[in-house]
């Protein structure tokens, strides 16, 4: 079944450590994004692709970093730097067409807890 | 900066009822989409409707129905014929209509979201 696959779905991390959450999507997508969420705040963009080997920052991208080596993955590296990290972190995917028809299908998501 | 809010943190409804979330948004653009979307307590988001601005018929799916008042900046969500599996947080969201090559075509802005109950 086509779909977005974020692994691990729960992290734990010590502080001052870098962690990567993997996102995986075979519905043949030109356009990858992360979200953040934390309860009361909706969801945040933290950084966005809509093409392999480019990337852009999102409206929370300090202390984040992505890569897009690979149309299929959006691997999101938080490192030590983002001051607060405790969050769940949601990937998605869409197409990237003049239409508009560009509705974002999310991954199950990774909750991340900082020690 | 666009700006999506929903006033309503939680709402309750019974089985079989009609319920309405609310949202309103911000823009001065002419051309935009807005969704809902369904968080259920697996926490996958899940598209429920979405609306073009250009369109002045309000989109349908199913139980699901919007209430799109552009001059009012006003997209309110009605769920009839409420289910348990209905309950969730329900974000609306909205995204504008530019070009995908200027970096922003896809982008998501999300309000803070709507709980809603159901009850027996």
């Amino acid at each position: 079944d086509g779909g977005i696959t974020q692994s691990p779905k729960y992290l734990f991390r010590k502080e001052g450590q870098n962690v990567t959450l993997s996102c995986e999507q075979n519905l043949n997508h030109d356009a990858m994004y992360w979200y953040r969420q934390d309860p009361g705040q909706g969801l945040r963009l933290i950084y966005y692709s809509q093409i392999v080997n480019d990337f852009q920052k999102g409206d929370i991208a300090e202390g984040y970093s992505v890569s897009r080596e690979k149309k299929e993955s959006f691997p999101l590296t938080v490192t030590s730097a983002q001051k607060n990290p405790t969050a769940f972190y949601l990937c998605a995917s869409s197409t990237v067409s003049w239409s508009g028809a560009n509705v974002l299908t999310f991954g199950a998501g990774s909750r991340l807890t900082v020690l | 900066a666009q700006t999506v809010t929903q006033s309503q943190p939680e709402m309750s409804v019974q089985e079989a009822e009609t319920v309405t979330l609310s949202c309103t948004y911000d823009t001065s653009e002419s051309d935009y989409y807005l969704f809902w979307y369904k968080q259920p307590p697996s926490r996958q988001m899940i598209l429920v409707i979405r609306q073009e601005a250009y369109k002045q018929q309000n989109a349908t799916e199913n139980r699901f129905s919007v209430n799109f008042q552009k001059a009012a900046k006003s997209f309110s969500l009605k769920i009839s014929d409420s289910q348990l599996g209905d309950a969730a947080m329900y974000f609306c969201a909205y995204r504008s209509a530019t070009r995908p090559n200027t970096g922003t075509a896809s982008k998501l802005t999300f309000g803070t979201g709507t709980r809603l109950q159901v009850t027996l």
